[in-house]
């Protein structure tokens, strides 16, 4: 099945720095998602995008829609330790409808104190 | 409190042996889905189901089956023809119907190991 291109792979920071991560694919999504996981623990939702060119924020978290449809980003400011984990996005409502997600491989953070 | 179950946590299995993994939710969403996740990998779809008594294979669905009896539950059997079974397994649900979203809520988890 197809999957999104989630980059970094993988991130190593000092606590406080700022994070961006980015999604892309080859199709259009109506819909973007970002979670977060905990080891051994089901994701989370953190960020639902509805709308190209929207910029949505949670907190220190902050998230936009990309205007082709094809991209999302997600930024996090002044990273602190719990913000450690695997953060994936997801899209939705393109040419499979809006039964089923499209996950990218994950970005994983990791936070050096 | 509302959410999604599912049990057990840990699971062992030995090889050749089919075993059944719980998910029960409570949110009166009618969209279910099982991801299997692998270590360093995203999520694959294995099955899906939008209402109770139908259910749709989704992208690795060989060696599992599910049920769909009640709208509350959706059941994973992971059967002895999977030939890789050991993984985490994330069960998830999704409410459907007029203004509902695309957003997918998820269970903690169940580890399978099998030897």
């Amino acid at each position: 099945g197809q999957q999104l291109n989630q980059s970094p792979q993988s991130m190593f920071i000092q606590e406080g720095e700022d994070v961006s991560m980015n999604c892309t694919s080859s199709s259009i999504f109506n819909t973007w998602l970002w979670y977060k996981q905990d080891p051994g623990e089901g994701p989370v939702l953190l960020i639902a995008l509805y709308k190209a060119g929207e910029l949505t924020s949670n907190g220190r978290l902050t998230a936009q829609f990309g205007i082709t449809r094809k991209d999302s980003f997600l930024n996090i400011s002044a990273s602190i330790p719990s913000d450690v984990g695997i953060y994936f996005c997801a899209g939705s409502g393109g040419f499979q409808g809006a039964q089923k997600l499209v996950f990218g491989q994950g970005t994983r953070l990791t936070i050096n104190p | 409190d509302g959410g999604i179950t599912q049990s057990p946590k840990y699971l062992f299995r030995k090889e050749g042996q089919n075993v059944t993994l719980s998910c029960e939710q409570n949110l009166n969403h009618d969209a279910m889905y099982w991801y299997r996740q692998d270590p360093g990998q995203g999520l694959r779809l294995i099955y899906y189901s939008q209402i109770v008594n139908d259910f749709q294979k989704g992208d690795i669905a060989e060696g599992y089956s599910v049920s769909r009896e009640k709208k509350e539950s959706f059941p994973l059997t992971v059967t002895s023809a999977q030939k890789n079974p050991t993984a985490f397994y994330l069960c998830a649900s999704r409410p459907t119907g007029t203004g509902s979203s695309y957003e997918q809520y998820f269970g903690p988890g169940t580890r399978l190991t099998v030897t």
